[in-house]
């Protein structure tokens, strides 16, 4: 079965500095994609970065990058020179298939406090 | 462009009561519809969804239901509302080609009392 794990339930960084959160994975499909979504308390869900289970390079968005160490099932969100609107939630969710899959399950989710 | 809307945006319901949260697109035809479910400070649980009209695949038995009458228009629903049902629903559509991310609508925070 699927799995999405993310233990970190919040997470503090100082302003200008960058920040790891942590996602790690498990499936039997070897074909899957990885995101990452942002959620502020608006509630809206912003889709940040994606990266494809056969993708070799890592995927990078601005200042999102994906740091994928498929090995270890871990699919990590760095967030460099954190501002304080990256005040957030952030979700990991994984999609079995590249496509046509149809479900896509969430982890629990990391609040990130940025300090000014 | 593709959007998503929702409504309403916030809703306040009795115990026993009946729900209809409608969920609509536009700019897409033939688009993969959800329903996710979030409970206050949780992730996000996939209850709904829909590859095609008339065609609804749960995720997790409720009392809740969906509908999809129309190709870009997705109905939650529910006979009779538990304190359980409270919570944050979001719709969300894909295109389902790869690489293709869930957008997601503004949500509807659902309050029973």
């Amino acid at each position: 079965a699927q799995k999405i794990t993310q233990t970190q339930p919040g997470m503090f960084v100082q302003e200008k500095e960058a920040v790891t959160l942590d996602c790690t994975y498990d499936t039997s499909d070897p074909s899957y994609g990885l995101f990452w979504y942002k959620q502020p308390s608006s509630g809206e869900m912003i889709f940040l970065i994606y990266q494809g289970s056969y993708d070799q390079q890592n995927a990078t968005e601005g200042r999102y990058s994906l740091n994928f160490q498929k090995a270890r099932k871990s699919a990590n969100l760095v967030i460099s020179a954190s501002q304080l609107g990256d005040s957030a939630m952030y979700f990991c969710a994984m999609r079995e298939g590249l496509g046509g899959g149809f479900k896509t399950i969430f982890g629990a989710g990391t609040r990130l406090f940025v300090k000014a | 462009s593709q959007t998503i809307h929702q409504w309403p945006a916030t809703l306040v319901q009795p115990v026993g009561s009946p729900l209809s949260l409608e969920c609509t697109v536009e700019g897409t035809s033939n688009p993969n519809l959800y329903w996710y479910r979030q409970a206050a400070g949780r992730g996000l649980q996939l209850l709904f969804y829909s590859v095609g009209i008339g065609q609804i695949s749960s995720e997790v038995p409720q009392n809740l239901s969906a509908s999809r009458p129309q190709d870009r228009q997705f109905i939650l629903s529910s006979k009779k509302l538990l304190l359980s049902d409270s919570g944050f629903y979001l719709c969300a559509w894909s295109s389902g080609r790869e690489k293709e991310t869930q957008y997601f609508g503004p949500g509807t925070r659902l309050l029973v009392l």
